[in-house]
């Protein structure tokens, strides 16, 4: 069965920086790509963030380029993302999902975790 | 970037009612689309991709159709575990999902 468990959230004063964690199981890590899509209070569905299988391909929202880092590691079959600079706008539940792919390219999202809430606010 | 816009934002409908969203893109995504339903509180779950082909386990009352940048989901016979709101996304470069459309209970 496959099972995505997000970590990290919390509340972070403006300008911050969190990271979060996405434990994988039931399914082999490093064949698929994986992904972060998140949900601002009462709005729809943003991708964020992806990384392929191997990790050497990324893509990022423009909201996220040059402020998030998304990663992966194949021996603890665990996603992370790194997030800097937040800003309120960064308010949202952030989603761990995983791609029915190997590849970013055309991104489809079979599998989903739980959520975690990420609030910015002083 | 590639836009997608559904209409109509919500509708309300009925027990064994026949539903259908509309998902438009802006410029051809060819068959890039996918359509995820969810509930209040949850996940996302995916129902539809490759515009037209059933996710294993989704009840065969929902169908997709279309190509290009005019794609349809339609519920066959509403259900009352079906009121929910529906996304697509294009699966085409950007992962755009559209804003949305709320099925609820007429």
């Amino acid at each position: 069965e496959v099972q995505l468990l997000e970590s990290g959230g919390g509340l972070v004063q403006p300008g911050g920086s969190l990271r979060l964690s996405c434990a994988a199981s039931g399914f082999t890590f490093s064949s698929f790509a994986m992904g972060w899509v998140r949900q601002a209070p009462g709005k729809g569905l943003e991708w964020v963030s992806g990384i392929s299988g191997s990790g050497d391909s990324t893509y990022y929202a423009d909201s996220a380029k040059g402020r998030f880092a998304i990663s992966r590691d194949k021996s603890k079959s665990t996603l992370y993302l790194e997030m800097k600079s937040l800003r309120a706008e960064d308010t949202a539940i952030y989603y761990c999902a995983k791609d029915s792919h190997y590849g970013i390219s055309n991104p489809r999202f079979d599998y989903w975790g739980q959520g975690t809430l990420v609030s910015v606010s002083s | 970037d590639i836009q997608m816009t559904q209409s109509p934002s919500s509708l309300s409908a009925s027990v064994g009612d026949r539903v259908t969203i509309t998902c438009r893109a802006s410029q051809n995504i060819y068959s890039h689309l996918n359509w995820y339903q969810q509930k209040p509180g949850k996940a996302p779950k995916l129902l539809i991709y490759a515009a037209s082909v059933l996710e294993s386990g989704v009840p065969s009352r929902f169908s997709g159709s279309g190509s290009g940048t005019d794609f349809t989901l339609t519920i066959s016979s509403l259900q009352p575990e079906d009121f929910a709101t529906y996304y697509c996304q294009s699966s085409y470069s950007s992962g755009t999902f559209g804003q949305g459309t709320k099925v609820d209970i007429k």
